[in-house]
């Protein structure tokens, strides 16, 4: 079975554009929670999605959205670039997304933004 | 767990004892667990997990202990091995409606000296 599959890996962009991420779960996992990590805040929840469906959100502005598809796979855009958002950003899936199931990360999409 | 980033503790072990690696959650509701390893240029790989109605879990070669008392988790290696090199997060689910939304610890670095 495939893991979880994040496009692109590496990206460049400058402030004040946007950018859209591409995630593809493991074949059957309804459940996609996308994360930032950084170096100074570590690991941070953006969203989760299930069934087309945000459930879950966290504390980032509304420049960060995300969407599910049908078939499970999901996008995150941001808009309008802050330097700040340069991170490593990792999609996750499980199956249905319960509480106590585990989460299966991809390799992450590194986005710079200069 | 709450992730507040800056320096990454750092252990060092030889090749072949048991390592510890230590974390302290926030929140006394969480009530499932996992422990992630994550390498260089790799999204976080599963571990071990751990549900609050236990206290210990083992897996191969490595065991989870939860103290709830005191909101400690630590993650046991037995007999290190050079591929076992990497950063270690524990994370906590605080969600506990269905939906997963985990927050991770800071991470804590193993080097494995030969």
């Amino acid at each position: 079975k495939a893991g979880v599959t994040q496009t692109p890996r590496y990206l460049i962009k400058t402030r004040g554009q946007q950018v859209t991420l591409s995630c593809s779960p493991i074949s059957g996992h309804r459940s996609v929670s996308w994360y930032q990590q950084t170096p100074g805040q570590g690991l941070q929840f953006l969203f989760e999605y299930f069934s087309e469906t945000q459930r879950n959100k966290g504390n980032f502005p509304g420049r960060f959205s995300g969407r599910q598809f049908s078939n499970s796979r999901s996008e995150m855009n941001v808009s309008t670039l802050e330097l700040g958002d340069s991170a490593l950003y990792l999609c996750a899936s499980s199956s249905a997304g319960d509480t106590n199931e585990k989460l299966f990360f991809g390799s992450g999409t590194q986005l710079s933004v200069l | 767990g709450e992730s507040v980033g800056l320096h990454l503790p750092t252990l060092s072990v030889q090749e072949g004892d048991n390592s510890i690696i230590n974390c302290a959650y926030s929140n006394s509701a969480s009530d499932y667990f996992i422990w992630y390893k994550q390498e260089s240029g790799k999204g976080p790989q599963f571990i071990i997990d751990i549900r609050s109605n236990m206290d210990k879990r083992q897996g191969q070669r490595v065991t989870v202990l939860l103290n709830k008392t005191v909101k400690h988790l630590s993650l046991q290696i037995a007999a290190t091995q050079p591929g076992d090199s990497a950063v270690y997060f524990c994370a906590e689910n605080l969600d506990g409606a269905g939906a997963q939304k985990l927050v991770f610890g800071q991470g804590t670095r193993l080097t494995i000296n030969p």
